[in-house]
């Protein structure tokens, strides 16, 4: 079946512009997790869904971001008045519920001008 | 504060010869603890996970709570071996995890 989708795969904005990136999770899937990988840097979780809720949002790193989910299957997350230190992956997962492992999609490529 | 720690950035083995990725963690509670792998133009995907005590691919990793090590280990490495490797910590209700920076494993003819 098909996996984790994400679009756009590249996106490149001047900075201070607004982007949404999006997630398509694997049907079924309730849980959905958004990570940020800068070069050379491991994965920074930034939010987690379980439905269309997101109880913990500690992880987004400035109020400029912002994640919704809507009908507990698509996400989007909104990067506000982009600065050059929002360049990165953006990647996201989800997984079954109740269950451990985390299916991930191929990122989307964000550079800032 | 909870973190997850690969002290190696890059690993180079021989074929055949044994390999260790070492991942340290802190974390106050009882951790859950991940192997993920992303091959060459491949996504992010796991390899294994402590709770299952499991062998993927020859690879086995043993979570030592004194030590709070994850080390994941192959007696004899493949070049097909050859990806990043990601260290990852869950609290119980995988709400939240956190990924160490990664190490490369590169095995050679």
């Amino acid at each position: 079946g098909a996996g984790v989708s994400q679009s756009p795969s590249n996106k490149v904005t001047e900075k201070g512009k607004d982007v949404e990136l999006r997630c398509d999770p694997i049907s079924g899937h309730t849980a959905l997790y958004w990570y940020r990988q800068s070069l050379g840097q491991g994965l920074e979780f930034l939010i987690y869904f379980q439905g269309n809720s997101a109880p913990d949002k500690s992880g987004l790193p400035s109020d400029r971001f912002s994640a919704e989910r809507t009908g507990g299957s698509v996400s989007t997350l909104t990067i506000q008045r982009t600065q050059q230190e929002d360049s990165a992956v953006y990647l996201c997962a989800s997984s079954k519920p109740s269950r451990h492992e985390q299916f991930f999609g191929p990122g989307t490529r964000l550079t800032v001008l | 504060a909870q973190r997850v720690t690969q002290p190696e950035k890059l690993l180079s083995v021989f074929k055949g010869a044994p390999v260790e990725l070492k991942c340290n963690y802190s974390y106050s509670g009882s951790p859950e603890l991940f192997w993920y792998v992303q091959y060459s133009r491949q996504r992010l995907q796991l390899l294994l996970r402590h709770i299952s005590r499991e062998s993927i691919k020859g690879f086995t990793a043993d979570l030592n709570k004194g030590e709070t090590s994850f080390h994941l280990k192959k007696p004899f490495a493949q070049e097909e071996d050859s990806a990043m490797y990601y260290c990852a910590l869950s609290g119980p209700n995988f709400n939240k995890f956190y990924f160490g920076s990664g190490t490369k494993l590169n095995v050679k003819p």
